[in-house]
């Protein structure tokens, strides 16, 4: 079955110490987006990409960063100059890249980081 | 910029019963709007969606939303609703990003369905 895999699931982590999280599509989706969520705070986009090697800054980037290699990977590295990096992540893709964007996207399960 | 407000955190309702979602937004230019559904410790799954055409969009699960000009609203509603609809709530609004366009979401509704 097609879709987004995102791992791990669960993650604990020391402060100060980077993480990454997988994010893996086989939609063949040119578009990819990284959510975090917060309760009470809906979802906040962290980084977009719309074609392999090229990403863009979302609304929360700091503390934050990317790689888009591949079609089908686009993880995320939560740094240690992220200050509140608990949270819940979350990974998307869409078909359409954003010029014509009708905003139908594809999220995977999530990611929980908890950071001790 | 756009930007959606849910008006209700929560919302309890028991079983059978109908329910609305409140949800409004506000945007310069014409906007897509959409209502994603999240489970309990997963993704966001898409719902519905208005792009253009008929105000009333149905949706997945018996859902149904309308879209209101005038009051800049897309509300969802369902008529009876069961136990497997708990879950939180998104509308999100499409508009101009560079290069494209932004899905923004509201903060959320969970609806929790009781017997």
């Amino acid at each position: 079955d097609g879709g987004i895999t995102q791992s791990p699931k669960y993650l604990f982590r020391k402060e100060g110490q980077n993480v990454t999280l997988s994010c893996e599509q086989n939609l063949n989706h040119d578009a990819m987006y990284w959510y975090r969520q917060d309760p009470g705070q809906g979802l906040r986009l962290i980084y977009y990409s719309q074609i392999v090697n090229d990403f863009q800054k979302g609304d929360i980037a700091e503390g934050y960063s990317v790689s888009r290699e591949k079609k089908e990977s686009f993880p995320l590295t939560v740094t240690s100059a992220q200050k509140n990096p608990t949270a819940f992540y979350l990974c998307a893709s869409s078909i359409e890249r954003l010029a014509g964007h009708t905003g139908e996207l594809f999220f995977g399960e999530g990611s929980r980081l908890t950071v001790l | 910029a756009q930007s959606v407000t849910q008006l209700d955190s929560q919302v309890p309702v028991f079983e059978e019963a109908p329910v609305e979602l409140r949800c409004n937004y506000s945007s310069s230019v014409s906007v897509y709007l959409f209502w994603y559904v999240q489970y309990p410790n997963q993704g966001l799954q898409l719902l519905l969606k208005y792009l253009s055409g008929s105000t009333l969009v149905k949706g997945i699960n018996g859902f149904e939303a309308e879209f209101n000009k005038s009051q800049t609203s897309f509300h969802l509603r369902k008529p009876s609703v069961h136990i497997s609809d708990t879950a939180e709530y998104f509308c999100a609004v499409s508009g101009p990003l560079r290069g494209g366009n932004k899905l923004t979401f509201g903060t959320g509704t969970q609806l929790k369905v009781e017997l």
